[in-house]
């Protein structure tokens, strides 16, 4: 069973532009939901986190939004630049770092 | 050292064999998790420890995945008796306590041929 669910699996965007990556969650208990970027051949960092006590979180270029009743969370970049080319990851869980992950989106920004 | 290290970086293995993958935290963190991620399931958790004890092996996908953590510190994960669908980068991440933020190694690639 898929908990979270991701969109778009890939992402063209140029650069200046704006990315939006969507995620859908499936269970109510969960109460942490963070945002990875992974480079190929590294692991996954985190990039920014949400809990569901808030709408929005804004760090720098990047903002997650919450939507709790519509159990959906978004990761939107702002002037995309080339550098963000990377894979995405939302992820979710109900206790610490024990982490239940979308599918991933390949996020690509054009010069 | 500066980040979460993971041994080794590729490993191939024979089918039907026994593999170890090595995990040595950041220091001081008490938190330790696996990762796999692969092609066809994405980013599965496996196993979490906190200090040398396992209080989550939900992930575990079957009797053939074991792992243990001594010291508070390095973990292993072990696979016996190794399936072509355990091919697969298995991440090895670690925190300071299980709120806090884990940070991850590079991953071991492992290819079961």
């Amino acid at each position: 069973q898929q908990q979270v669910k991701q969109s778009p699996q890939s992402l063209i965007v140029q650069k200046g532009g704006i990315s939006i990556i969507n995620c859908a969650y499936e269970n109510t208990a969960f109460d942490y939901f963070p945002w990875y970027q992974q480079f190929p051949g590294k692991g996954p960092a985190l990039l920014i986190a949400i809990r569901p006590d808030v709408s929005e979180k804004k760090e720098g270029r990047f903002t997650i939004s919450f939507n709790k009743s519509a159990k959906q969370f978004s990761l939107h970049i702002m002037d995309s630049q080339p550098g963000d080319s990377a894979t995405y990851f939302c992820a979710a869980s109900m206790t610490g770092n024990m982490l239940t992950f979308g599918g991933g989106t390949r996020l690509m920004v054009k010069p | 050292g500066a980040g979460v290290s993971q041994s080794p970086s590729n490993k191939v293995t024979e089918k039907g064999k026994d593999v170890e993958l090595r995990c040595d935290p950041i220091s001081g963190h008490t938190a330790l998790y696996w990762y796999r991620q692969s092609l066809g399931q994405g980013l599965e958790f496996l196993i979490y420890f906190q200090g040398n004890s396992a209080p989550d092996k939900s992930g575990l996908p079957s009797d053939r995945f074991s792992a243990e953590r001594t010291g508070g510190s390095v973990s292993t994960l072990t696979i016996q008796r190794t399936q072509q669908e355990d091919s697969a980068v298995y991440l090895c991440a670690s925190s300071f306590d299980r709120d806090t933020e884990a940070f991850f190694g590079q991953g071991t690639r492992l290819t079961v041929v």
